[in-house]
């Protein structure tokens, strides 16, 4: 069974730095492009970042882009997400996802419970 | 950057009906891929390549489309259906991942 469980979350304030991880299990975790999706109370989804399968490609909306720094540990099926000067626009559930088998990522076919950051003062 | 719609923004369906839920691109993209989230849950994979059931999707669901027009439809709705779906797409270069601002299914 795939499962994706992520920590990490809290309070934090703005300005600083926080450091989100996602362990997977029930599959072969360095197969597989992976991505964090964030989704802002009471509001949509919102894509945040997506690595390739070795690390060696990350990708990141315009949102977060020299902000935060998506990485992965394929010994340790861990996926990371580094989210520096944090913004209270960045206040929300984050998710960490696995994208479809392949070369080409297209879509999210499982996803984790999602970890809460609040960025406040 | 494509930009999706989704509409309507809420319905409210009873039990027995047919519901139908769209998805406008403002370019034309190759698939779109829907995910149901109920409340308090994470979203999941419900159809992908536009029309294929994710696993565990009942058939009474399906999807179509192509260009910019795209759709979920319930056959019949069912109370378990009461949910939030959103569309998603995908663009090549460079990768990026949007999605529909989602759809709120609710009983009658």
């Amino acid at each position: 069974e795939v499962q994706l469980v992520e920590s990490g979350g809290g309070l934090v304030q703005p300005g600083r730095s926080l450091k989100l991880s996602c362990a997977a299990s029930g599959f072969t975790f360095s197969n597989y492009y992976m991505a964090w999706v964030r989704q802002a109370p009471k509001k949509g989804l919102e894509w945040v970042a997506t690595i390739s399968t070795s690390g060696s490609r990350t990708y990141y909306p315009d949102s977060v882009k020299g902000r935060f720094t998506i990485s992965r540990d394929n010994a340790k099926s861990s996926l990371y997400l580094q989210m520096n000067s944090l913004k209270s626009e960045d206040t929300a559930t984050y998710y960490c996802a696995r994208h479809r088998a392949g070369i080409t990522p297209y879509y999210f076919d499982y996803w984790g419970q999602g970890v809460m950051v609040t960025v406040s003062s | 950057e494509i930009v999706l719609t989704q509409s309507p923004t809420t319905i409210a369906a009873s039990p027995g009906e047919k519901v139908t839920i769209t998805c406008r691109a403002s370019s034309s993209v190759s698939y779109m891929y829907w995910y149901q989230q109920k409340s308090g849950a994470s979203p999941k994979l419900w159809i992908y390549d536009t029309s294929k059931l994710a696993s565990g999707v009942p058939n009474r669901f399906s999807g179509s489309g192509s260009g910019t027009s795209y759709s979920l439809t319930i056959n019949t709705m069912e109370t378990e259906d009461a949910a939030t779906y959103y569309c998603q797409q995908w663009s090549s270069t460079p990768p990026t991942f949007t999605f529909g601002s989602g759809t709120k299914l609710e009983i009658k």
